[in-house]
């Protein structure tokens, strides 16, 4: 299985909502990543984390609350966004290292009203 | 500090053309790994290849191939007779071997394949 799987694929939100990402693995990697893509841009890391543990934040906003319960699982936490953070936030995971490839999910196409 | 060009922002071309997307990195490292990744319109990122700075092999997957050059620092991916499906977004990427394994990503190249 070299699948990512992201729910929801769409989201549309208000800006005092509170909605989380889903994402989810079974290749075993420990090392998962968010990033947030913006029309025509090429992704931009968010978070990344190693064996579970909170190893980068890009100095993303608080309105943005990462989660790894577990190894397979990674979730992020949304709350009183702005329409400028409208984008794809695409999930993705690898083997932990520099060396390694890493598989991106679908994405979820978000939208802040 | 790292950095991908892909001076290219968009190609067209007309099926059964070969395309060439050119990318040119910087890096102070002497050992890192380069990534070309494709994304149709359809959002996700599909992996494409990867190659560490020690294998300057060039490489053939099917229509696909890859010419590896450090002494031009470049990275570049023809498609042969190209098809439609070809038609996405192509991004090349670079990790340096230091810490954890964080991606620059080029602005990328969108491909237009015609029938």
């Amino acid at each position: 299985d070299t699948e990512v799987t992201q729910t929801p694929k769409h989201l549309v939100m208000g800006m005092t909502n509170k909605k989380s990402l889903k994402c989810e693995q079974h290749m075993g990697h420990r090392a998962m990543y968010w990033y947030k893509q913006k029309a025509k841009k090429p992704p931009e890391l968010m978070f990344v984390y190693s064996y579970e543990k909170l190893s980068i934040n890009e100095s993303v906003p608080s309105r943005f609350s990462p989660e790894c319960p577990n190894s397979s699982l990674l979730n992020l936490h949304l709350h009183a966004l702005q329409p400028e953070d409208s984008a794809l936030y695409l999930c993705a995971s690898s083997v932990p290292g520099t060396s390694h490839e890493q598989f991106f999910g679908p994405g979820t196409r978000l939208t802040v009203l | 500090a790292q950095k991908v060009t892909q001076a290219q922002t968009e190609i067209s071309v007309v099926e059964k053309e070969d395309v060439t997307l050119d990318c040119v990195y910087e890096t102070r490292d002497t050992t890192y790994y380069l990534f070309w990744y494709k994304q149709p319109p359809s959002g996700e990122l599909v992996f494409l290849i990867r190659r560490n700075s020690f294998d300057e092999q060039n490489e053939i997957s099917g229509r696909y191939s890859w010419n590896f050059q450090k002494s031009t620092s470049s990275f570049n991916f023809t498609i042969t007779a190209s098809q439609v499906v070809d038609s996405a977004v192509y991004f090349c990427a670079l990790s340096e071997d230091a810490g954890y394994s964080t991606l620059t990503f080029g602005k990328g190249t969108m491909l237009l394949v015609s029938p």
